[in-house]
C-alpha cells in the first residue's frame, strides 16, 4: 500500500521554465489537495480537488494549474516558473475534507 | 477573511517539562485536526476533534476542542525529544466554504536533553 506518491523528490528549474508535479493515491480518496510550505508561513493551500473532474483554488492559486481526470492522479503544473515558487510542494489525500489527510514526502523545488 | 491562529510560534523546553500549543479561529469550526511534521518530515495526522468540549487522549499529548468550538489545544506531558517537530491545527469551517481547511502557522517545539 503505496499511500500518496509524490515525484520528483528535489527540483532545480530555470526561471520561465514549465514542469509537472507528480501525485498519486491508491487509498481511492476523493479529497485531493496541494500545499506549499515556506519557512515561517506554515502549509498554504494551492488547489484542491472534491472529487474526479472538479477542481478548484485554495489561496495562492496564481501560477499553478492542476487537474482531476481520474481519482488516484492530481498533477501539479507551474506554468512559468519564478523565483517566488521556491518552495516545498506537499501533495495530500482523504476520503473528505474533514477526515484524515495523508501526505506524500514532499518535492523540494528551487527556481533559478 | 477565515484565520486560526497558533500560538506560540517556536517553543523550546528542557526534557520532562510540559508543553501547550493553542489555536483560535475567528469563525466557528465545524471539526478540528491536529498534524506533527517531524524536522525534513511530512505533515502527519494525529488526531480529530469534533464535540464542543471534547476532550481526547493520546499516551502524554491531550487534545481539547473549545466549548464554543473556536478554539482548541494541544498539550503533552513530560516532553521527550522524540516530541521534537512543528505542530499545526486545522479546522473545517462551520459556514461559508467548508471544502478546504484552514491551517494555523504552526508551533515548533525544540526540546532539550
Amino acid at each position: 500500500n503505496a499511500g500518496v506518491t509524490q515525484t520528483p523528490k528535489f527540483q532545480v528549474l530555470k526561471t520561465g521554465q514549465s514542469m509537472t508535479l507528480q501525485c498519486a493515491q491508491d487509498m481511492n480518496h476523493e479529497y485531493m489537495s496541494w500545499y506549499r510550505q515556506d519557512p515561517g508561513m506554515g502549509l498554504r493551500l494551492i488547489h484542491y480537488s472534491v472529487g474526479a473532474g472538479i477542481t478548484d483554488q485554495g489561496e495562492v492559486p496564481n501560477g499553478y494549474n492542476v487537474s482531476r481526470s481520474t481519482t488516484e492522479d492530481f498533477p501539479l503544473r507551474l506554468l512559468s516558473a519564478a523565483p517566488s515558487q521556491t518552495s516545498v510542494y506537499f501533495c495530500a489525500s482523504s476520503y473528505y475534507v474533514n477526515t484524515e489527510a495523508f501526505f506524500g514526502q514532499g518535492t523540494r523545488l528551487t527556481v533559478v | 477573511g477565515q484565520q486560526v491562529m497558533q500560538i506560540p510560534q517556536y517553543q523550546h523546553v528542557q526534557e520532562g517539562e510540559d508543553f501547550t500549543t493553542y489555536c483560535n479561529s475567528s469563525t466557528t469550526l465545524s471539526n478540528i485536526q491536529w498534524y506533527k511534521q517531524r524536522p525534513g518530515g511530512h505533515p502527519v495526522f494525529l488526531i480529530q476533534l469534533v464535540k464542543s468540549g471534547e476532550v481526547k487522549k493520546q499516551k502524554r499529548l491531550t487534545f481539547q476542542f473549545g466549548e464554543a468550538k473556536k478554539n482548541s489545544s494541544l498539550h503533552i506531558t513530560a516532553t521527550q525529544t522524540t516530541d521534537v517537530g512543528t505542530y499545526f491545527c486545522a479546522g473545517q469551517d462551520n459556514a461559508g466554504n467548508n471544502r478546504k481547511l484552514i491551517w494555523g502557522l504552526g508551533t515548533s517545539l525544540a526540546v532539550n536533553p
